[in-house]
């Protein structure tokens, strides 16, 4: 089984550019999710889509940061304009369904490392 | 405030010998408790979970993990660490369905 694939896996800008990461969930999970992980820090979650909808992007910065998930497959996730405390790894993980029921494990992709200098 | 802690940012090991890593929670019920570990350039692998029952979870490459509600602990533990167990490791909590939150991580080094 393919595990969640992510693009690019490095990234460098300057602040201020724009920037876009690509994730491909394993095939089949209806639930994608999008985390921040800083230097040092646990990740972060920014925002999870069920299908092609969004449930949760109370931490997603709105006024730089957005994503889509269109025909509920691949997503996206762009930042514009990139500051540098935006420097992190991206993650994308999946899994079958929404929330945190025993069988509801998240696959977790390598991860998209941004630096902004 | 909600929070997960892991005490220990870095702790280096002997190979052979055994390992616990602590992982303390701030919540106002139990919550659902992960342990993830990171190897660098990978992406997060579960090694095990804690929903309710038995207290003490087994999970994969030989790690367990005990839930101590008194405590607010979710510690895990390996009796004999192999240099393939050098890694980043991340205790996860979640109350709800939506809510995991991640500690800081503890980066475990082998010595041979």
């Amino acid at each position: 089984e393919a595990g969640v694939a992510q693009s690019p896996r490095y990234k460098i800008i300057e602040k201020r550019q724009s920037v876009a990461f690509w994730c491909n969930p394993i095939s089949g999970h209806a639930t994608l999710y999008w985390y921040q992980q800083i230097l040092g820090q646990g990740p972060k979650l920014l925002i999870q889509f069920q299908n092609n909808g969004v449930v949760d992007d109370s931490q997603l910065p709105k006024d730089r940061f957005s994503a889509e998930r269109l025909k509920g497959v691949d997503s996206t996730l762009k930042i514009q304009p990139a500051k540098l405390e935006d420097s992190a790894v991206y993650l994308c993980a999946s899994s079958l369904g929404p929330g945190l029921a025993p069988n509801y494990e998240q696959y977790f992709g390598p991860g998209t490392r941004l630096t902004v200098t | 405030a909600q929070s997960v802690t892991q005490p220990d940012i870095h702790i280096t090991v002997s190979e052979g010998a055994s390992l616990e890593l602590r992982c303390n929670y701030s919540y106002g019920a139990t919550p659902y408790l992960f342990w993830y570990v990171q190897s660098p350039g990978q992406g997060l692998q579960l090694l095990l979970k804690y929903f309710s029952g038995d207290t003490l979870v087994q999970g994969i490459k030989g790690f367990e993990a005990e839930f101590k509600r008194s405590q607010s602990s979710f510690n895990l533990r390996k009796p004999s660490v192999h240099w393939s167990d050098a890694a980043e490791y991340f205790c996860a909590v979640a109350l709800g369905a939506y809510d995991m939150r991640f500690g800081a991580g503890t980066r475990l080094t082998v010595k041979p």
